[in-house]
């Protein structure tokens, strides 16, 4: 049984581009959550979406956006790009909400230079 | 303001030892405390977690300890392996919360010496 899969593994970009991220869930769970990790510091959230609808976002700015498709896959896209926005980002999927027994994915590593 | 409080940041252990990881919450209205273990290039594996209506639990050589009133838990892994060696993460929820989502410590880098 497929684990919570991300794509693309490693990225880098430009100051001021933007990306998107994207994440596929374990079949079944309904919640997605989006959470950054820096280099050296636990994870924080960004992002909760749970049957679709946005349940929870974290204090990041509003270049910061996602949004869960119907078939409960995600994307998370970031504009305007900051050195500081380099990061590990982490999709968690789980099959309630809140995130009790939530599976992270291996994340994608993004370099802003 | 960081909820969750945790320490040692980094832990050397020799082989066959106990390693004991600290944390400490300030929101009263946590109600469920997860551990996490994060190896390099890998996310964060759930490991074990606990309920604060009891006082420990214990999953093979994983030990969590509740202590309510001081609003303070921690993880014990009994036996340290050099393969226990990854960064530990504690973390918390508010399960009745209008936001579902987990706040993690910083980490505790492990290091298990053979």
């Amino acid at each position: 049984d497929a684990g919570v899969t991300q794509s693309p593994t490693h990225l880098i970009k430009t100051r001021g581009q933007q990306v998107t991220l994207r994440c596929s869930p374990i079949s079944g769970h309904k919640s997605v959550s989006w959470y950054q990790q820096v280099l050296g510091q636990g994870p924080q959230f960004i992002f909760q979406y749970y049957e679709k609808e946005e349940r929870g976002r974290g204090n990041f700015p509003d270049r910061f956006s996602a949004r869960q498709f119907p078939n409960y896959s995600s994307e998370l896209n970031v504009n305007a790009l900051l050195l500081g926005d380099s990061a590990l980002y982490l999709c968690a999927s789980s099959n309630r909400q809140p995130d009790t027994e939530a599976f992270f994915g291996q994340g994608t590593r993004l370099t802003v230079v | 303001q960081q909820q969750v409080k945790q320490s040692p940041q980094s832990l050397i252990v020799q082989k066959g030892g106990i390693s004991i990881i600290n944390c400490a919450y300030e929101n009263t209205a946590f109600d469920y405390f997860p551990w996490y273990q994060q190896f390099p290039g890998k996310g964060p594996a759930l490991l074990i977690a606990i309920r604060p209506d009891v006082s420990e639990k214990k999953e093979g050589r994983f030990t969590i300890s509740f202590n309510k009133s001081a609003k303070q838990f921690s993880l014990h892994i009994m036996d340290s392996q050099p393969g226990d060696s990854a960064t530990y993460f504690c973390a918390a929820i508010d399960y009745g919360g209008s936001q579902g989502n987990l706040i993690f410590g910083k980490g505790t880098k492990l290091s298990v010496k053979p």
